[in-house]
């Protein structure tokens, strides 16, 4: 199974703060990655497929990057609603394989 | 408005067997690929498995985890998706969510993301 490696796990910052989150694949997934929010209580939210393609509804404040094995989630400019944890996904192949979580903190 | 909702989690003993179903509205459940997803407390999240639609022969995928242990079936013309789970262990206690995974097509080429996810039912497994 395809591995996926999520760091940090944890970070803290500030609202307005620039956060990159990366997730980093164990073979070459294409550009198959996905990215999700989800807070405490509640089901995961899409936010990027495709690596880079934003979902309707989401802020542009977030924007999604990489291909192959490296990938990035960044939130622009962190605001009060965006404190969650947040997962990447390969979808290259079977079975589907999450990234550990990056819990997002208020510093 | 699009929905799902999962039902049947509940507290069972090591070694039995439970099934969870999920009920899906507002869309065309027939045409879409549906998936369960676990989470056991405090962790992250673990794909469990998926089902595709009758186009693709209603085919499954497993996770190495559960392969053999669950089966994931659906019965298009009551909009419901189920996965029955058996031989349940300690590892197996989970918030279980089903969602719905769309064909999408960027760029030319066609993913399936989980889009649209219920709230989750809750297996408890503890003797």
């Amino acid at each position: 199974a395809i591995q996926m490696t999520q760091s940090p796990s944890s970070l803290s910052a500030s609202v307005g703060d620039r956060v990159t989150i990366t997730c980093r694949a164990s073979q070459d997934i294409r550009n198959d990655l996905g990215w999700y929010q989800q807070k405490p209580g509640k089901a995961p939210k899409l936010l990027i497929s495709a690596a880079s393609s934003l979902q309707g509804g989401v802020p542009s404040r977030f924007s999604g990057s990489g291909s192959g094995t490296d990938f990035t989630l960044t939130i622009s400019s962190l605001q009060p609603e965006d404190f969650a944890t947040y997962y990447c996904l390969q979808d290259f192949n079977y079975p589907l394989t999450f990234g550990g979580g990056t819990k997002v903190d208020i510093k | 408005e699009v929905q799902l909702g999962e039902s049947g989690g509940n507290l069972v003993q090591p070694g039995g067997s439970l099934r969870l179903s999920c009920a899906a509205s507002g869309f065309i459940f027939s045409d879409h690929y549906m998936d369960w997803v676990r989470q056991a407390p405090g962790k992250g999240l673990e794909w469990v498995g998926r089902i595709r639609n009758k186009a693709n022969s209603y085919t499954t995928e497993y996770a190495a985890s559960v392969k053999g242990r669950f089966t994931i079936s659906r019965d298009d013309s009551k909009n419901s998706l189920y996965l029955q789970m058996s031989s349940l262990q300690t590892e197996d206690t989970a918030v279980y969510y089903c969602a719905r995974a769309p064909r999408m097509a960027v760029a030319g080429i066609v993913y399936y993301y989980m889009d649209v996810w219920g709230k989750g039912t809750t297996v408890t497994v503890s003797s």
